[in-house]
Formats: C-alpha cells, sequence, structure tokens
C-alpha cells in the first residue's frame, strides 16, 4: 500500500464545509484512494474513492491533485452526524486492477463537527 | 439486503478457551477480510480470503485460524483465547465480478474480552 498521512484532528462548524487532507506522495499509477469512516464504535463505512478525476457521490466529493501525490476529502454541509474518524487509504491493486480491499488503515483523521 | 452480518455480537472468554466468529455476506462478494481494532487504533488485517475455499495470513495472523467453506461465509477461529486478543473484530467483504464494485463493506463488529 502507498503510505498516507493525514492530521491527526480537525474541527468544523456544522454547516459549513469540512475539507480533509490526505498526503500520498508514493501512490503508483494504477492505486486508487479511498475514504472511509468510522463512527464511534461502528464498522467502518466507505465514502468515495478515484483514480486521477475528480469525483463526487452524495456523501462527498474527493479532489486528487495532478500528480495525484494528494487528495482533500470535502463534505459540503456538514453535520453533528458527520463526527468521526476518516481515514485515506491507498490499497495495492490486484492483478485484474481491481483492489482486494486489503486495506491498511492508519490512525485517520478525527473529524468533529460542533454546532 | 442484510449487507455483513457478524454472530456473536459480544463475547467473554477465560483464558485458554476456544471460539469462533462468524461472518456472513449476502452481496455475492469474492473478498472477505478479518480485521482487530485495539482502543486507540486503527484496524489491522489478520487474515482475508480472496475466493472460496482459499485463505491467506494478514499484517497480525498469529493465534488465529480462518476458513472459508462457503463463499458467503468467513470464519475466525480462537483455539486459545489470551487476553491480548482482547479487541473489537470487524469482518468485511468486497468485489462482486458482476457488479465490479470495489469498496468493502464492514460488519458492526464483534467485541471480545478474554479475561
Amino acid at each position: 500500500d502507498a503510505k498516507t498521512t493525514q492530521p491527526p484532528s480537525m474541527d468544523c462548524a456544522e454547516g459549513r464545509a469540512a475539507n480533509l487532507p490526505c498526503n500520498h506522495s508514493t501512490i503508483s499509477g494504477n492505486e486508487y484512494v479511498y475514504w472511509y469512516r468510522q463512527i464511534h464504535s461502528q464498522g467502518p463505512q466507505y465514502i468515495i474513492h478515484g483514480l486521477k478525476n475528480n469525483e463526487t457521490n452524495e456523501m462527498a466529493s474527493l479532489i486528487i491533485t495532478e500528480d495525484r501525490k494528494s487528495s482533500t476529502l470535502i463534505l459540503p454541509h456538514a453535520t453533528l452526524r458527520d463526527t468521526a474518524v476518516y481515514y485515506c487509504i491507498a490499497p495495492p491493486p490486484n492483478a485484474g486492477g481491481t483492489s482486494y480491499g486489503k486495506l491498511t488503515f492508519g490512525q485517520g483523521t478525527i473529524l468533529t463537527v460542533h454546532p | 439486503n442484510a449487507g455483513v452480518t457478524q454472530t456473536p455480537k459480544f463475547r467473554v472468554l477465560k483464558t485458554g478457551q476456544s471460539m469462533t466468529l462468524l461472518c456472513a455476506q449476502d452481496m455475492n462478494h469474492e473478498y472477505m477480510y478479518w480485521y482487530r481494532q485495539d482502543p486507540g487504533m486503527g484496524l489491522r488485517l489478520i487474515h482475508y480470503s480472496v475466493g472460496e475455499g482459499t485463505t491467506a495470513k494478514g499484517e497480525v495472523p498469529d493465534g488465529y485460524n480462518v476458513s472459508r467453506l462457503k463463499k458467503q461465509n468467513f470464519l475466525l477461529g480462537l483455539e486459545s483465547a489470551a487476553p491480548s486478543q482482547t479487541s473489537v473484530y470487524f469482518c468485511a467483504s468486497s468485489y462482486s465480478i458482476r457488479v465490479k464494485n470495489t469498496e468493502a463493506f464492514f460488519g458492526q463488529g464483534t467485541r471480545l474480552t478474554v479475561v
């Protein structure tokens, strides 16, 4: 897996955008960037993933720099329920180009959304 | 859909006892995984499987065995429990050949205490 680096914690006001950065300077050309989050004591939840292009879904947006060495997860209107640990992961692809899902979790970023 | 279901949700074992944790998924996923999470830490991969009848070691396999006799089930066994195995165990699955989605889906966890 490409090593990823995230800030240990961040704060965000409710209703504002939360921008969570991730550095992955050793990522290879065919490694996707995945984001998961873990709300207190629950199993991790998939948020979004991308390779080169920016991606958006109903939960978040993912902005990947052109050199692919870093990315930013954006929660456009954070709510109290978005308080969680957010993990940025770049798992190795298998021979078919997809990910085994053999995810290596670091410490992640603890996002606290406050009123 | 139930997704990923783990059984049991809680268990207390005495040192030296054995037990089996069951993980079941109904998404026809090829890959399944067992992780453990200790307080304040990220998830660590114990064992994983890339298909029925196959298993492989992850980051922390010692003291655990696994079996995947049926595609939908992945069993994690502790032959002789030790206090160091007190943890929260998460099962996950990913990758449907038909749908070709690659994100992992996690169960809600099994909280195991070894006394």
